[in-house]
């Protein structure tokens, strides 16, 4: 069935270094994406998100790439702080899938001081 | 401006007793979105409502499983009979628009349901 999934469950980094967590997704009619932050015990929070229409966005200190062709889809956050420390979903708003989310495994980051 | 609420933040009830979650959407927000999350597990679509459109119930995983939407604003997510597989962590988001829109969805804290 559809799914979104991610390269690597963990990612480790020191802090300062940037991070990249990657996602890959198999609905090629998505138009939509987003990348969540969630901290332990509490909801997903909006970190980014990029529409089909467009290959990269940047926020303040993350930018999005979206690589349709080989349906990927990656967050990068710049000079990494302990803050960042969180799991991180990929989403995708299927083209025709109506309002609802179909969301990746996760990736947990760590950074180290 | 306030977020999205959710109560209780915690519940532990024993199989086969009934429980109801509420949820309190961003004023404005003409959808409504119910998730679970199994522990270490991504978000997993439950329903959705868009205004007076009928809802998308796609992701329930059972008939043990509905949720209404009053007046347009506050949900109430029921789960009948409760099992120890509904167990997870019950999350609620709306946005200003839905049906393929691209409008952001905000997340509340959840619920954290325990069925012993």
């Amino acid at each position: 069935g559809e799914s979104v999934g991610l390269h690597l469950p963990t990612l480790s980094v020191q802090e300062g270094d940037n991070s990249i967590i990657n996602c890959a997704y198999s609905n090629s009619a998505s138009d939509y994406f987003i990348w969540y932050k969630q901290e332990s015990g509490k909801g997903p929070q909006f970190i980014i998100d990029i529409r089909s229409n467009m290959d990269k966005r940047q926020g303040q200190r993350v930018t999005v790439l979206l690589n349709k062709t080989v349906k990927h889809l990656s967050l990068q956050i710049a000079a990494t702080q302990p803050g960042d420390s969180a799991v991180y979903f990929c989403a995708e708003n299927g083209n025709n899938q109506g309002g609802k989310l179909i969301f990746g495994q996760g990736t947990e980051l760590s950074v180290k001081p | 401006g306030a977020g999205v609420s959710q109560s209780p933040s915690n519940k532990v009830t024993e199989k086969g007793k009934d429980v109801e979650l509420r949820c309190d959407p961003i004023s404005g927000h003409t959808a409504l979105y119910w998730y679970r999350q199994s522990l270490g597990q991504g978000l997993e679509f439950l329903i959705y409502f868009q205004g007076n459109s009928a809802p998308d119930k796609s992701g329930l995983p059972s008939d043990r499983f509905s949720a209404e939407r009053t007046g347009g604003s506050v949900s109430t997510l029921t789960i009948q009979r409760t099992q120890q597989e509904d167990s997870a962590v019950y999350l609620c988001a709306s946005s200003l628009a839905g049906r393929g829109s691209t409008d952001t969805q905000y997340f509340g804290p959840g619920t954290r349901l325990t069925v012993l």
